[in-house]
């Protein structure tokens, strides 16, 4: 069964440091890839995906992440972090059919 | 294109008492995916619409049901609520066609509380 596992239900960073959210997940076939941010009251917005192609993704707000098959991981980085990206990140997973899972979430915090 | 709309964004209901929340999706999005979230659980998956037919269902009582109508619009009813179905209601739209990428949209979602 394909599952998701964020590792760090909370992370704290200071502005300006390295951000680095983990994600592992489990599947027998490739899998979409997708990070989710949540910012309070409010939705699920798309950061990025990966569905084939290059392993390194671009998403919004300066965060990428990278598909690494070998470690069934697609971690999500941004060198920079501003107060602003301060939220919730959520991975999710799609095995090519019509249900996502997504994993526990990870807060981030970002200190002055 | 407007983004996904979901009604009310606020409720307040007793528990016994059953409720009723709307979505629309984005203009040519035909799939319509619910979830629950709450702080203990997270995001739990209810079910899934494509086309007015229920595609996929998560592991929720039968007191949870959904419908979708032909224009895509969809809603999800809650009968005989408890208090433990207090939870932000989030609708997501997509696509839905094999082959896709799968990303999802999401609502502002609908915060229900239950007393």
């Amino acid at each position: 069964a394909q599952s998701v596992t964020q590792l760090g239900s909370h992370v704290s960073v200071s502005e300006g440091a390295l951000v680095l959210l983990r994600c592992n997940y489990s599947s027998s076939v490739p899998p979409y890839l997708f990070w989710y941010v949540q910012y309070p009251n409010q939705g699920l917005q798309l950061l990025l995906k990966y569905t084939t192609g290059a392993t390194l993704v671009k998403g919004i707000n300066g965060f990428e992440a990278e598909f690494k098959k070998s470690e069934t991981s697609f971690h999500l980085t941004k060198p920079s972090a501003h107060m602003s990206d301060a939220a919730e990140y959520f991975c999710a997973v799609n095995l090519g059919g019509f249900k996502t899972i997504f994993g526990a979430g990870t807060r981030l915090f970002v200190k002055a | 294109k407007a983004g996904v709309t979901q009604t009310p964004r606020y409720l307040i209901k007793t528990r016994g008492q059953q409720v009723t929340l709307s979505c629309s999706p984005i203009s040519g999005h035909r799939s319509v995916s619910w979830y629950q979230q709450t702080p203990g659980q997270g995001l739990q998956f209810l079910f899934e619409y494509f086309s007015e037919t229920q595609r996929n269902k998560g592991n929720f009582p039968g007191r949870f049901s959904g419908r979708q109508f032909s224009n895509s619009r969809s809603e999800m009813n809650v009968s005989t609520l408890e208090l433990g179905d207090s939870a932000l209601y989030l609708c997501a739209s997509s696509l839905g066609l094999a082959g896709g990428s799968y990303e999802q949209y999401f609502g502002p979602g609908t915060r229900l509380t239950v007393t």
